[in-house]
C-alpha cells in the first residue's frame, strides 16, 4: 500500500454506538491530521499530532477520541454521536507540522452516518 | 492569522474551454499557497503549491497558478478543460510557522459537453 490509507470507507452507526475510524500512512511523515468535511463548510481541522504527541486539538466534542499509538498510525474512537456529526471524516500526514514541510497528503475519507 | 477566500461556489465551463478559479488571501508575509482537486468520494489530491521564486506554478494535469502579491491572489488556470476536470477545487494558504493550513471553502467545477 501506498499513501494515505482509511477504514473503512464507510459507516453507519447509531447515536448509541461506540466505532473508530483508522488512518495509516506509508509516507514516512512525522505528523498526521483529522478533518472534518460538512456539506456547505470548509474543511475543519479537528486534530493534528507530532511524532505521536498531541499539539493541536480544535475544540472539538469529547465524543470525539484521537489515538495515535506510533506516527504511521491515527484513530479517531466515536462514542455517543449525534446526526450533525454525520460528515466525511479525512486523515491527512505531512512531513512535519510546521513551516515548509506543511504539504499536506490526504487519505480518501471515511464517509459517517449517524442514524 | 492567514485566511483565505474562494469567491465562486460553482463555476460552469464547456469543455475545451479555458478555465480560471479564483482564490484570494490574507497574510502578513509571504505565504506558502496550495491548491487542491477533490473529485467525488475521493480525499483531496494536490494540484500545485507554491513556497517562493517564480511566482507562476505549474501542477499536475495541466493546471498552472500564478502567485500576485499585489492582489493577494493566486488563481488557477487551466487553457483546454477535460470532463475528467469536474470536481471540487480548494485553495488553501499556509504560514512559516505556523503548523495550520487554511483552506478556502472549495469552488465546485461543472464540465458542459
Amino acid at each position: 500500500e501506498t499513501g494515505v490509507t482509511q477504514t473503512p470507507r464507510h459507516l453507519v452507526m447509531g447515536m448509541t454506538n461506540k466505532k473508530s475510524l483508522k488512518c495509516e500512512q506509508h509516507l514516512g511523515h512525522n505528523a498526521m491530521y483529522w478533518y472534518k468535511q460538512s456539506a456547505k463548510k470548509p474543511l475543519e481541522l479537528m486534530f493534528v499530532y507530532s511524532l505521536e504527541e498531541r499539539v493541536e486539538n480544535n475544540s472539538v466534542p469529547s465524543r470525539f477520541s484521537p489515538e495515535c499509538p506510533n506516527s504511521s498510525h491515527l484513530f479517531l474512537h466515536l462514542h455517543t454521536l449525534q446526526p450533525e456529526d454525520s460528515a466525511l471524516y479525512l486523515c491527512a500526514s505531512s512531513q512535519d507540522w510546521q513551516g515548509s514541510y506543511n504539504e499536506q497528503f490526504f487519505g480518501p475519507g471515511t464517509r459517517l452516518t449517524v442514524l | 492569522a492567514q485566511s483565505v477566500t474562494q469567491p465562486d461556489i460553482h463555476i460552469t465551463v464547456s469543455e475545451g474551454a479555458s478555465l480560471e478559479l479564483r482564490c484570494n488571501y490574507s497574510y502578513g508575509a509571504t505565504p506558502y499557497l496550495f491548491w487542491y482537486v477533490q473529485s467525488p468520494g475521493q480525499g483531496l489530491q494536490l494540484l500545485l503549491k507554491y513556497f517562493s521564486g517564480d511566482t507562476l506554478v505549474q501542477g499536475i494535469k495541466g493546471f498552472e497558478a500564478e502567485f500576485k502579491r499585489s492582489q493577494s491572489s493566486f488563481n488557477l488556470r487551466k487553457p483546454s478543460v477535460h470532463w475528467s476536470d469536474a470536481a471540487e477545487y480548494f485553495c488553501a494558504v499556509g504560514a512559516h510557522r505556523d503548523d495550520k493550513i487554511i483552506f478556502g471553502k472549495g469552488t465546485r467545477l461543472h464540465i458542459l459537453p
